[in-house]
């Protein structure tokens, strides 16, 4: 079954430290999607990355960092800069990233939290 | 600034009745508008997308309206069931083209 799988789905950080949360997908989508979602809150765009090799800051960049060397996969690094990191997070994709109407399917999520 | 606004209100509703949820955007004027469905722990999935030329989308027991008037998105569940309770997210594109999510609103179905 094609979807959007994320790992792990518990994670728990440091001060201090940096964290990665994975995200791959095997439904041959172009573009790809990291959201951050708080309680009472919409989801907020972190990173999106259109094409491989190619990526752009959402609302929230500041504290992350992400890549696009495989089409399959945008991991995601929280970095001690990200002084309020304890979230869920999300990742999605998109069969292009030509148009941001298209429907965006995401994975199941990583919940993080400060230690 | 623009927003899009969903009641933060859970919205309760006996099995069998028609669930109405609204979403309402500010500020800008979106060429369309998405609606997801999220369970708890879960990430969000598709359900429909209506454009603004469209004035209704129907798929199955839902059913969505988009009123550029009143800046208004209206979404359905009809005949509600039990296993329809999850919280339901509406999204648009904002003046820079990229989705925004309104904050959701949760659907209880009691049998």
């Amino acid at each position: 079954d094609g979807g959007i799988t994320q790992s792990p789905k518990y994670l728990f950080r440091k001060e201090g430290q940096n964290v990665t949360l994975s995200c791959e997908q095997n439904l041959n989508h172009d573009a790809m999607y990291w959201y951050r979602q708080d309680p009472g809150q919409g989801l907020r765009l972190i990173y999106y990355s259109q094409i491989v090799n190619d990526f752009q800051k959402g609302d929230i960049a500041e504290g992350y960092s992400v890549s696009r060397e495989k089409k399959e996969s945008f991991p995601l690094t929280v970095t001690s800069a990200q002084k309020n990191p304890t979230a869920f997070y999300l990742c999605a994709s998109s069969i292009t990233g030509q148009g941001w109407e298209q429907p965006q399917h995401f994975g199941d999520g990583t919940r993080l939290s400060i230690l | 600034s623009q927003k899009i606004e969903q009641n933060s209100e859970a919205l309760n509703i006996q099995e069998g009745k028609t669930a109405t949820l609204t979403c309402n955007y500010t500020n800008y004027s979106p060429a369309y508008l998405q609606w997801y469905r999220q369970d708890p722990g879960r990430g969000p999935v598709f359900l429909l997308l209506i454009r603004e030329n469209e004035k209704e989308k129907r798929k199955e027991r839902l059913k969505v309206t988009f009123d550029t008037t009143l800046k208004q998105s209206l979404f359905h569940i009809t005949a509600s069931q039990p296993a329809d309770s999850a919280t339901y997210l509406c999204a648009s594109t904002d003046s820079w083209g990229k989705l925004q999510f309104g904050a959701g609103t949760q659907v209880v179905v009691t049998p």
